[in-house]
């Protein structure tokens, strides 16, 4: 099945400064790769997605990137605010597969900005 | 739209007790599931059910039973509750079969089994 490891566990950084959360993937057979935020206390919520036809997705200030032969994928957030403080999970799903059924989260990232 | 609703919020039981927890939703969504979380384990599947009547087994099934009589309902019972229960469980819908439909949650209900 499907194994999903997100690097790094913890990140702390500088109002401001860009932050990176890797996540790499097991099954060649994924192609959604979904991005969660969840903040202390809350319930988890989708920021972005990617889908396997499609290298890097841009929204505002968070982009999504995909190396598919590489099999990992990557959040990326410029210009860090303290309200993007936060757990960060990442996620994959063989979609043509099955249904959400088949998402396997990463074990979080847990991201400090400070002001 | 109220979305996902869980309830209780927070429940104390002592080891062997049973429980049921509710979660509802108002999205006509055919897909639902709960989640358990714990600390630095990320979110793993109990069980999940791909419309009404139907249920099956995630990743983390034993100790947990559920049942979807309505499509807008999914309740998580636990028959003999155990401290390795311990954990927050979410709820959560997607509107189908896909795997790329979005996961939307509740707000979880936070269980110690002491």
């Amino acid at each position: 099945g499907e194994n999903v490891e997100q690097h790094p566990s913890t990140l702390s950084v500088q109002e401001g400064d860009s932050a990176v959360i890797k996540c790499t993937y097991s099954d060649s057979a994924s192609n959604y790769f979904p991005w969660y935020k969840q903040e202390l206390g809350k319930r988890p919520q989708l920021i972005i997605d990617i889908r396997s036809n499609v290298g890097e997705k841009k929204d505002q200030r968070i982009a999504v990137t995909l190396n598919k032969t590489a099999k990992h994928f990557s959040l990326h957030i410029t210009e860090t605010q303290p309200e993007d403080s936060a757990v960060y999970f990442c996620a994959a799903s063989p979609s043509s597969q099955g249904g959400s059924e088949k998402l396997v989260f990463g074990k979080g990232t847990k991201l400090t900005v400070n002001p | 739209n109220a979305g996902v609703t869980q309830t209780p919020k927070f429940r104390v039981l002592k080891t062997g007790q049973s429980m049921t927890l509710l979660c509802a939703q108002d999205m006509n969504h055919e897909y639902m599931y709960w989640y358990r979380q714990d600390p630095g384990m990320g979110l793993r599947l109990i069980h999940y059910s791909v419309g009404e009547g139907t249920t099956a087994k995630g990743e983390v099934p034993d100790g947990y039973n559920v049942s979807r009589l309505k499509k807008q309902n999914f309740l998580l019972g636990l028959e003999s509750a155990a401290p390795s229960q311990t954990s927050v469980y979410f709820c959560a819908s997607s509107s189908d079969g896909q795997g790329n439909s979005p996961l939307h949650f509740g707000n979880g209900t936070r269980l110690t089994v002491t």
